[in-house]
């Protein structure tokens, strides 16, 4: 089974523009999870989808938002980017049929701000 | 409030020498999970083992073991006989049943490098 897919891997991008990351769960996966990962505070979640519904949100500004496909497959928009965004954004799928699956990872896309 | 935390930031071994990662977690559920992830440079989080709060059997894998002890909220992690292979950072996590679906709680991390 393929893993978790995330694209790209590398992006650069300058203060106020906005961004656009995409994850491609393992197949039969439905639930997407993400994360930011930085040097100061380490992982953090940003949200969860499941069928299409976030069924859940970290503490992280509305600039941050995502969606869910029928397909499962997520989108992660940045709008407004800040410098303090650089870091490495990480994906996890799982099966979803209980709150606590096992969350397997992407490779991430590494986001540089300018 | 649910906090994961892995007071050892950095840990330097010789090849062959037993390391032992350390993880307190705190949470007010009855049910919860533990994970443990390794972070290789490339980035991408590795799924290790995953732990109920009702299981408390230790469990060994290969050259991998850990320690639940609930009486001390402590899932420690174990590698005998390190290899330089086992060079990444270490992540200990938690989950919690009633009310963080699809969130994992990490601790800040254990660098772990194993020289030759």
């Amino acid at each position: 089974k393929a893993g978790v897919t995330q694209t790209p891997r590398y992006l650069i991008k300058t203060r106020g523009q906005q961004v656009t990351l995409s994850c491609s769960p393992i197949s039969g996966h439905r639930s997407v999870s993400w994360y930011q990962q930085t040097p100061g505070q380490g992982l953090q979640f940003l949200f969860e989808y499941f069928s299409e519904t976030q069924r859940n949100k970290g503490n992280f500004p509305g600039r941050f938002s995502g969606r869910q496909f029928s397909n499962s497959r997520s989108e992660m928009n940045v709008s407004t980017l800040e410098l303090g965004d650089s870091a490495l954004y990480l994906c996890a799928s799982s099966a979803g049929t209980t709150d606590t699956d096992t969350q397997y990872f992407g490779p991430g896309t590494r986001l540089t701000v300018l | 409030a649910q906090k994961v935390t892995q007071a050892q930031t950095e840990i330097s071994v010789v090849e062959k020498e037993d390391v032992t990662l350390d993880c307190v977690y705190e949470t007010r559920d009855t049910t919860y999970y533990l994970f443990w992830y390794k972070q290789p440079p490339s980035g991408e989080l590795v799924f290790l083992i995953r732990r109920n709060s009702f299981d408390e059997q230790n469990e060994i894998s290969g050259r991998y073991s850990w320690n639940f002890q609930k009486s001390t909220s402590s899932f420690n992690f174990t590698i005998t006989a390190s290899q330089v292979v086992d060079s990444a950072v270490y992540f200990c996590a938690l989950s919690e049943l009633s009310s963080n679906t699809g969130k994992l709680i990490f601790g800040q991390g254990t660098t772990l490098q194993v020289k030759p």
